[in-house]
């Protein structure tokens, strides 16, 4: 089965620290796509970096990078010198491309990140 | 670049009434996908589209929800015989390819009284 788990609710931190962000997935897929998205208070949803499968480097894009576990089917975000404005919401996605070759995103609860200043 | 566009922005119908819910994907953009975001589900997928054509439509409620992407700048969704339980906010994306990321829209906030 599919699925998706962010198990940290709501993360705090001070500002221009550093935080990570848990998500496990399942899939029974070989190859599958990772993303991240955040929502802002305004309720945009902004894609923020994704990893796939077959990469063993972990991505990297701005201050966002990935921490993937290929065997323990995880993949964290982190932030690093965090600033206000990433205050937001964070989900976690995974789209497969054998079984669930349909391009759909199966998302996590999300996880929401406030900053402090 | 103009990025998804999706109106109304909100909407709000009587129980029993139709609603229609449009979407402009990223120009260029072959792939568009339709999500609901409730509190309680989270983001679900309800259907997607390639290249106009209907590809997977397993999240959509069969029996009063229907979408449609009549050509490449436009899909719609639209819910007939609205239940309380179908408010919402509908979210639609785009992407250049199936295994490329998705780029969505603000959304448009669906209220059923």
């Amino acid at each position: 089965a599919q699925k998706v788990t962010q198990t940290q609710t709501s993360i705090s931190v001070m500002e221009k620290t550093t935080v990570t962000m848990d998500c496990v997935y399942e899939t029974q897929d070989s190859s599958y796509f990772l993303f991240w998205y955040k929502q802002t208070a305004s309720g945009e949803i902004v894609f923020l970096i994704r990893q796939d499968s077959y990469k063993k480097e972990n991505a990297t894009v701005g201050h966002y990078s990935l921490n993937f576990q290929k065997p323990k089917s995880s993949i964290g975000l982190i932030i690093t010198a965090t600033q206000i404005e990433d205050s937001a919401v964070y989900f976690c996605a995974m789209r497969e491309v054998i079984t669930g070759n349909t391009g759909k995103l199966i998302f996590g609860l999300g996880t929401t990140l406030q900053v402090q200043p | 670049n103009a990025g998804v566009i999706q109106t109304p922005r909100h909407k709000v119908t009587g129980k029993g009434q139709e609603a229609t819910l449009w979407c402009e994907p990223i120009s260029g953009h072959s792939a568009v996908f339709w999500y609901r975001q409730t509190i309680v589900q989270g983001l679900e997928f309800l259907t997607y589209f390639r290249n106009q054509a209907p590809i997977d439509d397993s999240g959509m409620p069969k029996e009063r929800f229907s979408a449609q992407m009549p050509n490449q700048s436009h899909s719609t969704l639209k819910i007939q015989s609205t239940q309380p339980q179908d408010s919402a906010v509908y979210l639609c994306a785009s992407s250049s390819g199936t295994y490329y990321e998705q780029y969505f829209g603000p959304g448009t906030r669906l209220t059923v009284l």
